[in-house]
Formats: structure tokens, sequence, C-alpha cells
């Protein structure tokens, strides 16, 4: 049971697009939401996070907006550019359970086209 | 960064054989996890480990062993590999649980004939 549904799979946008990659969970005890980057031939590496009593956090080019009664929470890349081409995951976890484990997504490949 | 590394960093057997991968880091983290990547199923859990006494199924284990043998390194066995085993594996660091960030090693690919 995929307990962290991610859409779409793959993703073309030309430079300065905004590609727009969705998530949906279905335990409300999470409440710890990361989104995870990886660069071909590498390991994934946090990019931004968020916890359910906010509905926007922004970092750069980088926003995540959240939906608590949704249960969605989604990445948006401002003006994306040609190196922001990579794997993306979604993710979740019980913050406040301490256990450390993270319910990642299917991941979504994103290439921007120059 | 080389805080967490893996060996190999790429791995061909055959059906049946035993093979471990290794993990080590610098991050004197004590929590450590290995992960199974496969395309369209994203990163999956089959291990984690607390510390060094207290180790933790994740929800693929079956058909794989781990071993932690000291803070800074964590195994991973396969007793007798099987094709669908055939994935790419990321050990990962923490330094608690909960809100921390997870460290990935750059992973081991594994081809199983």
């Amino acid at each position: 049971q995929q307990q962290v549904k991610q859409s779409p799979q793959s993703l073309i946008v030309q430079k300065g697009g905004i590609p727009i990659i969705n998530c949906a969970y279905e335990n409300t005890a999470f409440d710890y939401f990361p989104w995870y980057q990886q660069f071909p031939g590498k390991g994934p590496a946090l990019l931004i996070a968020i916890r359910p009593d906010v509905s926007e956090k922004k970092e750069g080019r980088f926003t995540i907006s959240f939906n608590k009664s949704a249960k969605q929470f989604s990445l948006h890349i401002m003006d994306s550019q040609p190196g922001d081409s990579a794997t993306y995951f979604c993710a979740a976890s019980r913050g406040s359970g301490n256990t450390g484990k993270l319910i990642f997504g299917q991941g979504t490949t994103l290439q921007v086209k120059p | 960064d080389a805080d967490v590394t893996q060996t190999p960093r790429n791995r061909i057997t055959k059906t049946g054989k035993r093979i471990m991968l290794e993990c080590s880091q610098t991050k004197g983290h004590d929590r450590m996890y290995w992960y199974r990547q496969d395309p369209g199923l994203g990163l999956r859990l089959i291990y984690y480990s607390f510390d060094v006494k207290d180790i933790n199924k994740g929800e693929i284990s079956d058909g794989y062993s781990v071993s932690r043998q000291a803070q800074a390194k964590f195994s991973l066995s396969l007793e007798s590999a099987i094709p669908n085993q055939t994935a790419l594996y990321f050990c990962a660091t923490s330094e608690n649980g909960g809100r921390d960030t997870q460290y990935f090693g750059p992973g081991t690919r594994l081809t199983v004939l």
C-alpha cells in the first residue's frame, strides 16, 4: 500500500517555466513533509520541508504548498533552469513520533529544456 | 561530500550468490537506514538502526539482512540474490528521527543475473 502518491512520473518544461509536482498522503498522523532532490549518479538530498501548521513555505525558487484538509502538498519551482533537471521525491513522516522513518513518493523526473 | 560512503558502487552477481553492501559514515549519527530505489516505486525502506543494538525491519525486509558493526558502519546482505533484487541501493544517516534531515550515500547499483 502506497501511503504517499506522487504525480506526475515525469515532466518536461522549458527554461523559465513553473513545474508543479503533486503528492497526496493517507495517514493523518504524518506531520513532516520533506522534498528530496536527486541528480543522476547521486544520492537524494534534502531540498525543502514543511510542517502542517503552515500552508506555504518558500526557499529561493522552490515553494511547497500544503493543503491539510485535502491531505495534499505540492512543489513549485519558479523560473526553472536546466540545472534543476533531476528526480524529485516527496516524503512524509511522523516527526513527533521520532522514529525517523520516511515514506517516499514514487518520484518525478524533471527535465528543463534550455 | 563523502560523509556517507558506500561500497561497492556497482556490482553484478549471479542468482543464488550471497552479497554484502557496505556503508560507512563520518557524520557521527546514531541512526542509519538502507533503502532500495526502483523506477516508478520511489525509495523503499529495507532496514533501519537507531544504534548498534537496535535494528528494525522496514517495509521490504524479506530476502535481506543487516549488521551494525559500529556506530559508523551498517552493512546490508542479500543471503541468496535473486533477479528482482536488481535495484539501486542507498544508505542514509540522520542525527535523530522525526524531522531530522537524512543524508544519503552515493548508492550501489546492483544487478542480479
